[in-house]
This record gives C-alpha cells, sequence and structure tokens, in this order.
C-alpha cells in the first residue's frame, strides 16, 4: 500500500516563528501536492510538485514555501507564522496521470495551531 | 471563487435512511472523484468518473456523473454509522498534470 507519512499530527508555533512541515511518500510519485482544510472551506491547494526542484504555486501560496530536493520528500514552509495560518495541512502525492483522474493518495494531516 | 458546489453542507440521519449528495460547477471537468474523509484522517479516493452519463455503484454507494460533465451525485442506500464523515468531491482538467479542485464537503453523521 502506498504511504503517505507527515512527520506530526500536531504542532503549536508561536507567532513569527520559522515552521517547517514534512511529507515523505514511498511509491516513487512524481506529484506531491501541499493542501490546507478550514471548516466549511473544504482543501485549498498551497503548492504543488511535479518532479524533484520544480514548484507550482497554487490557490493560496501567499506566506509559505516548498522545498522538493528528493524526489519522495515534499517540505512546506512557513517563513514566519501567523495566526490566519491555523489549519490542518493534508500532503498528498500521485503518478501523472495516465488516464483521466489520477488517484491522490493523502497522509493523514498536520494539525497547526499558531499562537 | 469556488468551481465546484456541494449540498448539502451537513447531514444528520438516521441508520437506515438514504442520502443523496450534490456537485455542482458550471466548468465542465474531464474526470471527478469522490473522497471520503474520516476524522484525523487524510480523505481517501472512493471512485472517479470520467464518461458524461456515467454510473458506478461500490455496495451501498451509487456514483453519477452528468451528461455533460458539470455535475455528480452521490447517493447512499440504507446509510450505516460507519458512512459518517466529509464526503468531498473533486474535479479535474485534461491535459497537463492533474490538478484536482475540491468542493468544500458534505459532513454526514449517521446515527445508529
Amino acid at each position: 500500500d502506498v504511504k503517505v507519512t507527515q512527520s506530526s499530527r500536531y504542532l503549536v508555533k508561536r507567532t513569527g516563528e520559522k515552521v517547517f512541515l514534512e511529507c515523505v511518500q514511498d511509491m516513487d510519485h512524481e506529484n506531491m501536492f501541499w493542501y490546507r482544510q478550514d471548516p466549511g472551506l473544504g482543501l485549498r491547494l498551497i503548492y504543488f510538485s511535479y518532479d524533484v526542484k520544480m514548484k507550482e504555486k497554487g490557490d493560496i501560496p501567499e506566506g509559505y514555501s516548498v522545498s522538493r530536493e528528493k524526489k519522495e520528500r515534499f517540505s512546506l514552509i512557513l517563513e514566519s507564522a501567523s495566526t490566519n495560518q491555523t489549519s490542518m495541512y493534508l500532503c498528498a502525492s500521485s503518478f501523472p496521470p495516465t488516464m483521466r483522474g489520477e488517484k491522490l493518495f493523502f497522509g493523514s494531516g498536520t494539525q497547526l495551531s499558531v499562537l | 471563487t469556488q468551481l465546484l458546489e456541494q449540498s448539502p453542507q451537513f447531514l444528520s440521519i438516521q441508520e437506515g435512511e438514504n442520502l443523496t449528495v450534490y456537485c455542482n460547477s458550471s466548468s465542465v471537468f474531464s474526470s471527478l472523484q469522490w473522497y471520503r474523509q474520516e476524522p484525523g484522517e487524510g480523505p481517501v479516493l472512493l471512485v472517479t468518473v470520467v464518461t458524461g452519463g456515467e454510473v458506478k455503484k461500490l455496495k451501498r454507494l451509487t456514483f453519477q456523473f452528468g451528461d455533460a460533465r458539470k455535475d455528480s451525485s452521490l447517493h447512499i442506500t440504507a446509510a450505516q454509522p460507519g458512512d459518517t464523515g466529509l464526503y468531498l468531491c473533486a474535479g479535474g482538467k485534461s491535459g497537463g498534470s492533474y490538478i484536482p479542485t475540491f468542493g468544500r464537503g458534505t459532513s454526514l453523521i449517521v446515527h445508529p
């Protein structure tokens, strides 16, 4: 089974801190994604990456950056955490689509609280 | 702008009841997926539909893709407490990397 592992289930940080969220997948997937999930807003795409060192902005990239130095690892960085970044963060991975509708595999999420 | 509108947002029903969740858009999608998310976990794919008018069944769950590929529905027959969760639809467009757009979700609670 595909496994997408996020390094922390819960994280509490202070305003202004630099925060790293780590995600590792074990199925040699090319594509990796970072979403944030807020009640009533669904999943919103922050960044995605389709190859090592390649990244594309999603719908809400402001205040975030990403790093993909190795194929299996995709990191989300909050340069200076703010309270409005308190959220559930979900990482996902997938192969490039060989047909329409490639499956996304999600991690269990990291609930980040910024105080 | 939310491209995919899901309704209802919340649903609380008794075991054994039937229900339908809707996912609507003004955009045409090359495929549409339904995910279920249980508390404390990430979403898990239930089904992908790619052909207009397509109907897929997964035990008590029936998924339909609209003829124009702009909308979809999920029907659950005789709901059980194990069906409790957040149901998310996600639409994808053809060409380039597959980057799905998610709806806001329907939170379903099935009471024993």
